[in-house]
């Protein structure tokens, strides 16, 4: 079964720092760009950050440049994203996403809720 | 930074009803256009990429269209399942960047 389950989110106050993971199974992970998607309560879909299938490009949506890190281990098939200087409008459920080459995202997490307050 | 524009942002439809939701580009990205579809407290489900092509498993009532800065998801008869959020996505941007719509909720008149 194609599987992508994210942990790590948890109630952090402001300024403070975080790392989410997702651990990927049932498809060739390292063949898929990955991306973090991020959806603040009640709101809309927002793409966060994507790296390359062998990590070498990363690419960030400008609020979380120089805050956020995103990271892969493809012999652990895992992805990562670091967090730091929280603000309360990073709060959201964060989804680990698959790109298989469409351009669309064709496999999601459950997400992992972070919520960022004092 | 391309703007994805959706309408209507919220609608009420009944079951058998052909449902069509627009997403405008702020300029032009081909057919690099995705539909999802995403119920409460649910990840997203791609239902259609490249602006017309039908993922695997997804229900044929599904169809997409549009090419350039203008494209339509329709359902052709609404079922109880499709109350959910419909969202657009680009992706001729990418990887640099990726916008999704403000998403259009399908709810039961």
């Amino acid at each position: 079964e194609v599987q992508l389950v994210e942990s790590g989110g948890d109630l952090v106050q402001p300024g403070g720092s975080l790392r989410l993971s997702c651990a990927a199974s049932g498809f060739t992970f390292s063949t898929y760009w990955m991306s973090w998607v991020r959806q603040a309560p009640g709101m809309g879909l927002e793409w966060v950050a994507n790296i390359e299938e062998d990590g070498s490009e990363k690419f960030y949506v400008d609020s979380v440049k120089g805050r956020f890190t995103i990271s892969r281990d493809n012999a652990r098939n895992s992805l990562s994203l670091q967090m730091t200087s929280l603000r309360a409008e990073d709060t959201a459920v964060y989804y680990c996403a698959g790109t298989s080459g469409t351009g669309a995202f064709d496999i999601w997490g459950q997400g992992t809720m972070v919520t960022v307050s004092s | 930074d391309i703007q994805m524009t959706q309408s209507p942002s919220s609608l009420s439809a009944s079951v058998g009803d052909r449902v069509t939701i627009t997403c405008r580009a702020s300029q032009s990205i081909s057919y690099y256009l995705h539909w999802y579809q995403q119920k409460p407290g649910k990840a997203p489900k791609l239902l259609i990429y490249a602006a017309s092509i039908l993922q695997s498993g997804v229900p044929s009532r599904f169809s997409g269209s549009g090419s350039g800065t203008d494209f339509t998801l329709t359902i052709s008869s609404l079922q109880p399942e499709d109350f959910a959020t419909y969202y657009c996505q680009e992706s001729y941007s990418s990887p640099q960047a990726l916008s999704f719509g403000g998403g259009t909720k399908v709810g039961i008149k």
